[in-house]
């Protein structure tokens, strides 16, 4: 079973559209972090976010993380093409230190 | 900067076999990690290492073992192979711990017949 569950699986949407991605879990993280990865390459960092309530925005993605850090969004606004990809939350909690768990996944496709 | 070099990209073995997926790192980095992937599953945590001399299990240590002689290098071994180990294989590393930004390597496929 994984720790962090991520929804939807897949998504498919037009470009100039919003899409939220979300990522729940019932455990606590001490912080939790959002990756991208496009086809034969590894996750790259998008964002990390520490305290609950918190919200980050990079350009046209917002964050936030959930007040009782147990949950996360991931918001796109306007979607481009470039924004395709496969959207992975992943987190580590204070009585598990060492292991950054991951959730399974988001595949987001943004067609023109 | 080279960041993370995983060797090799593409491997096939039958099973049984043993072989060495290599992981090196130049950012002086403290904590590394090793990661399989598999289709609607996410990166499952094989091993991790907070640093030289020191290692533990992830989530999905069997059939896997690791060893961290230098900061640079983080070597995964498969000593008997099995086609339930075919996966595509991330190592990853961070300055000091799992809470950090983690920098991927582009992964090796590997295939078991």
């Amino acid at each position: 079973t994984q720790l962090l569950e991520q929804s939807p699986q897949f998504l498919s949407i037009q470009e100039g559209e919003n899409l939220t991605v979300y990522c729940n879990s019932s455990s606590v993280f001490s912080s939790l972090q959002w990756y991208r990865q496009e086809p034969g390459e590894g996750p790259v960092l998008l964002v990390t976010v520490v305290t609950g309530g918190e919200v980050k925005k990079l350009k046209r993605l917002t964050f936030q993380f959930g007040d009782a850090r147990k949950d996360s969004s991931l918001h796109i606004t306007a979607a481009q093409p470039g924004d395709t990809g496969l959207y992975l939350c992943a987190g580590g909690t204070t009585d598990s230190w060492g292991k950054l768990q991951f959730g399974a996944g988001t595949q987001v496709v943004v067609t023109p | 900067n080279a960041g993370v070099t995983q060797t090799p990209k593409f491997q096939v073995l039958k099973t049984g076999q043993s072989m060495t997926l290599q992981c090196a790192q130049d950012m002086n980095h403290e904590y590394m990690s090793w990661y399989r992937q598999d289709p609607g599953m996410g990166l499952r945590l094989i091993h991790y290492s907070v640093g030289a001399g020191i290692t533990d299990q992830g989530e999905v240590p069997n059939g896997y073992n690791v060893s961290r002689s230098t900061t640079e290098d983080f070597p995964l071994r498969l000593l008997s192979a099995a086609p339930s180990q075919t996966s595509v294989y991330f190592c990853a590393s961070s300055y000091h711990g799992p809470d950090q930004p983690q920098h991927f390597g582009d992964g090796t496929r590997l295939s078991i017949l």
